[in-house]
């Protein structure tokens, strides 16, 4: 397995742009987390998902983010419109519906977003 | 409220001297605890687990239920170990949400 993947890897935009972060889970892992990463605030978890249903969107910042997962492979973060104060590193992590004792997540690469 | 708090954003410590790096928890029940690393320009990496007691890379943390306490330690550093590190508690069960602290971002020197 390729373990999780996101793309794009760096994504440069003007505020007032839609943007719109991918990524695709490891194949069996059906929880799925997309977090934000800042130098002042660490990682904050957005929202996650359960069988491509949102479970906890309460970190989601405000009405310009949403998040969708159509079917098991896939899942997309969408900032419209994007704002300079959204630029951070996006990371998308998936893990087991009943993790064994001692399993983590498996995170992907990240999205670099910068938002001029 | 359930919280972490790694209370250091940097720790700089000199190679070859010990590390520990607090991670403090308040969470009715009994967490599982982890911690994440993330060395430079990469994704997280689970580093280890406290229900595994291992060693890894060096490292080893202690579960210290009276004091909430899930440190992160090295005794001897390590310009490698240069990273973000993460403290991340999770509730039993199939509610998998993990929670990570701000982090503290460990700086070796020579």
């Amino acid at each position: 397995d390729a373990g999780v993947i996101q793309s794009p890897r760096h994504e440069v935009t003007e505020m007032g742009q839609e943007v719109t972060l991918r990524c695709k889970p490891i194949s069996g892992h059906d929880y799925l987390f997309w977090y934000r990463q800042t130098m002042m605030r660490g990682l904050e978890l957005l929202i996650y998902f359960n069988n491509n249903v949102p479970i906890d969107d309460s970190g989601m910042p405000e009405d310009r983010f949403s998040a969708k997962m159509p079917n098991a492979s896939f899942s997309t973060l969408k900032i419209q419109p994007s704002e300079p104060r959204d630029s951070a590193v996006y990371f998308c992590a998936s893990s087991l519906t009943s993790p064994g004792i001692g399993d983590g997540y498996t995170f992907g690469s990240g999205t670099r977003l910068t938002v001029v | 409220a359930q919280r972490v708090t790694q209370p250091e954003k940097l720790l700089s410590v000199f190679k070859g001297a010990p590390v520990e790096l607090k991670c403090n928890y308040s969470y009715s029940g009994s967490p599982e605890l982890f911690w994440y690393v993330q060395y430079s320009r990469q994704r997280l990496q689970l580093l280890l687990r406290h229900i595994s007691r291992e060693s890894i890379k060096g490292f080893t943390a202690d579960l210290n239920k009276g004091e909430t306490s899930f440190h992160l330690k090295k005794p001897f550093a390590q310009e490698e170990d240069s990273a973000m590190y993460y403290c991340a508690p999770r509730l039993g069960g199939t509610a998998s949400k993990l929670t990570f602290g701000t982090g503290t971002r460990l700086q070796v020197t020579l």
